[in-house]
């Protein structure tokens, strides 16, 4: 099983608004409503930022959203901070084997 | 307050065996699984398996079936995962995490559980 398809960076300006993007097949992404979005900061253990596609957990900034597309799952920052560089993280339910859950490779954001 | 606390780093060597362990509280630990994500240095996060405590229902990713054994106890509220012989290549950090539902999302992490295997 491939993990999903992530960018391995992505940057923007404060201010500005970046997308990530996570790419499946219809056995994962395009299949389930279920893609979940992590933030990791280093050393730190991920955190939730985005679940079923589009819905933030409480207390997660409303600058964070998540679509979804076909195979394709994305994730926005609007108004990026300098405390939103970290990694982030897609994953999705998956039908394929017994594997049930698989994580994109990770993306690096960097707040110029 | 939810909290998952996972116990202490661990440095082994090359064959041994090795318990780690996820002590849940603030909720109801029968009513969430529990999955195991390994990070391994500098790379990304990979789905290790999963349990429901309520009724020990356990899934492996093919990745890892027969080379980890994910328990739990729910009386302690405590899920475990196990190597029976370890590997250098074991070395990672290990978190636990619930969910309410499998691809749900996991909303609460434990700490890690850093694993050294070095001989």
């Amino acid at each position: 099983q491939s993990a999903l398809t992530q960018p391995a960076s992505v940057s923007g300006s404060p201010g500005q608004s970046i997308t990530i993007s996570c790419t499946g097949t219809s056995s994962d992404v395009g299949g389930y409503n279920y893609v979940s979005w992590y933030q990791q900061h280093p050393g730190k253990a991920p955190k939730l930022m985005i679940y079923e596609v589009s819905n933030r957990p409480s207390g997660v900034p409303d600058r964070f959203s998540g679509s979804k597309s076909g195979n394709t799952a994305s994730l926005t920052i609007s108004g990026l901070q300098a405390e939103d560089e970290a990694d982030y993280y897609c994953s999705s339910y998956t039908s394929s084997s017994t594997l049930h859950v698989v994580f994109g490779g990770g993306t690096k954001l960097t707040v110029l | 307050e939810v909290q998952l606390v996972q116990s202490g780093a661990e440095v082994k060597k090359p064959g041994e065996s090795l318990k780690i362990s996820c002590k849940g509280s603030g909720y109801s630990f029968t009513s969430y699984w529990i999955g195991w994500v390994r990070q391994m240095p500098g790379k990304g996060l990979e789905w290790m398996g999963i349990i429901y405590p309520g009724d020990s229902d356990t899934r492996y990713s093919p990745s890892f079936q027969g080379q980890v054994t994910i328990s739990a106890d729910k009386s302690i509220s405590t899920a475990y995962l196990q190597w029976s012989s370890l590997k250098a290549s074991d070395t990672a950090m290990y978190y636990c995490a619930r969910t309410l539902t499998i691809g749900e999302g996991l909303d609460y992490w434990g700490q890690g559980t850093l694993v050294t295997v070095s001989s």
